[in-house]
C-alpha cells in the first residue's frame, strides 16, 4: 500500500442506491483530493480539501456529495447516479496547498459500476 | 486555468529504444512539473518532478528536462523495458491555486 487506502476497490450500484467511498491516508498529509477517471479522458478534479476545508468543488453534480471529517479521511457520498458516472474514483493527497508545489500520492481506486 | 498538451497520445517502441514525451503549459507562473505513470489497473504513481529553477534532472532511466522560455517541459526514459509499458501523464499547477492540471496521459508501449 501506498500510504492511501481506498475502499471499496470494486463497487457496483444501482441508479436509486446511495452508497460511499472512502478515503483514508497516514502520511500526515493536509491537501486530499478525489478525481474522476474515465477512459480517453484526462484525469478530472472533482473536490479538493485542505485541512479538512473543501476549497475546490469543481462543478460536479449534487449526486456526488464530499465529506472531509478530518485531515486523515475523506469521503464520496454517492446517490441517484447515472451510467455515464461509471469510472474509477482516485482519491489522492500532498502535504497541503500553501507550501508550493509537491507530488501527488494517490490511492489505487475505487472502480464504479453504475447500473 | 492552466492548459496542458501533453504529445503523443500514443507511443511505441522496441525494447531498447528511448521514448519521449512531451508536455506545453500556459501559465508561466507554474514552478513545478511532475511526471506519473500509472501501469494498467494500478494507481497513477509519481516517478519523477522538476522545479523551475533546473532545467533537467535525472533519475537512472528517466530524465525530465524543462524550458521555461518556451513553456513546455519533457520525459525522457532510455534503454526502455517491457515494465516501461504504461499510460504517462505530466502535470502543471496553475501559480495561484497550487492544484495541477494534467495532461490527457500517453500510452507508451514497449515491444520486447
Amino acid at each position: 500500500e501506498t500510504g492511501v487506502t481506498q475502499t471499496p476497490r470494486h463497487l457496483v450500484m444501482g441508479m436509486t442506491n446511495k452508497k460511499s467511498l472512502k478515503c483514508e491516508q497516514h502520511l500526515g498529509h493536509n491537501a486530499m483530493y478525489w478525481y474522476k477517471q474515465s477512459a480517453k479522458k484526462p484525469l478530472e478534479l472533482m473536490f479538493v480539501y485542505n485541512f479538512k476545508e473543501q476549497t475546490e468543488n469543481n462543478s460536479v453534480p449534487s449526486r456526488f456529495s464530499p465529506e472531509c471529517p478530518n485531515s486523515s479521511h475523506l469521503f464520496l457520498h454517492l446517490h441517484t447516479l447515472q451510467p455515464e458516472d461509471s469510472a474509477l474514483y482516485l482519491c489522492a493527497s500532498s502535504q497541503d496547498l500553501s507550501r508550493g508545489n509537491y507530488g501527488y500520492t494517490f490511492g489505487s481506486g475505487t472502480r464504479l459500476t453504475v447500473v | 486555468g492552466e492548459n496542458v498538451e501533453q504529445h503523443p497520445s500514443t507511443l511505441s517502441v522496441q525494447e531498447g529504444d528511448s521514448a519521449v514525451i512531451k508536455c506545453t503549459y500556459s501559465d508561466s507562473a507554474s514552478n513545478y512539473f511532475p511526471w506519473y505513470k500509472q501501469e494498467l489497473g494500478k494507481r497513477p504513481q509519481l516517478i519523477i518532478d522538476i522545479r523551475s529553477n533546473v532545467g533537467e534532472k535525472k533519475d537512472q532511466r528517466i530524465a525530465v528536462t524543462l524550458n521555461k522560455t518556451a513553456k513546455h517541459f519533457s520525459l525522457h526514459i532510455t534503454e526502455t523495458q517491457p515494465e516501461d509499458s504504461a499510460v504517462y501523464f505530466c502535470a502543471a499547477p496553475s501559480g495561484g491555486s497550487y492544484i495541477p492540471t494534467f495532461g490527457r496521459g500517453t500510452s507508451l508501449i514497449v515491444h520486447p
